[in-house]
């Protein structure tokens, strides 16, 4: 078992729906990421949360949303998405945003299909 | 521009051999380059990881070679099993900035 927990694991919805991935740490770690993956590729960079604030946003369109509540919870809110949006998204944490040689630590990630 | 490049694609390899993977990268700024094992379904979960100071890291059956000078990394993994068939990630970071992912190896191990 991974010490980051993703919520649902599995998520199907409609291109109109709303909906909330969910990821939580209890590490203490000051760092937050969300990826976003495809089949056989590598994870793909979409926000960092250092101190629970936005520090990078890689030009990911608006119909995703980040947000960090607290120092152990971090949340991806989806609206509005498209067929290409189904992929695995990944959370994961590191032990401080800028102390370096430090791993990221990844959860088992929510697997989405948009219909 | 891919910043860590990673060979070969797909490996497989017999019960018992050595599987090598490869990556490359020209930013010499990156100063920590992290292995990740990553099975269907589960997310990337850190195997191996090695610093520019160090020219080989050993941890049981998995070993990192580094090359400062060529600008080049390694994984070994001796004694190969079928439970190691997954896909295989290299990384490389920079203090306070993101993590750099190669392009994966899927590796397969036949019995």
């Amino acid at each position: 078992d991974t010490e980051v927990t993703q919520t649902p694991k599995h998520l199907v919805m409609g291109m109109t729906n709303k909906k909330s991935l969910k990821c939580e740490q209890h590490m203490g770690h000051r760092a937050m990421y969300w990826y976003k993956q495809k089949a056989k590729k590598p994870p793909e960079l979409m926000f960092v949360y250092s101190y629970e604030k936005l520090s990078i946003n890689e030009s990911v369109p608006s119909r995703f949303s980040p947000e960090c509540p607290n120092s152990s919870l971090l949340n991806l809110h989806l609206h509005a998405l498209q067929p290409e949006d189904s992929a695995l998204y990944l959370c994961a944490s590191e032990t401080e945003p800028t102390s370096g040689n430090q791993p990221q630590h990844f959860g088992d990630g929510t697997r989405l299909s948009i219909l | 521009q891919q910043q860590v490049k990673q060979s070969p694609q797909s490996l497989i390899v017999q019960k018992g051999g050595i599987s090598i993977i490869n990556c490359a990268y020209e930013n010499t700024a990156f100063d920590y380059f992290p292995w990740y094992q990553q099975f269907p379904g589960k997310g990337p979960a850190l195997l191996i990881a090695i610093r520019p100071d160090v020219s080989e890291k050993k941890e049981g059956r998995f070993t990192i070679s580094f090359n400062k000078s060529a600008k080049q990394f390694s994984l070994h993994i001796m004694d190969s099993q079928p439970g190691d068939s997954a896909t295989y990630f290299c990384a490389a970071s920079i203090p306070g900035n993101q993590f750099y992912f190669g392009t994966g190896t899927s590796l397969t191990v036949i019995p």
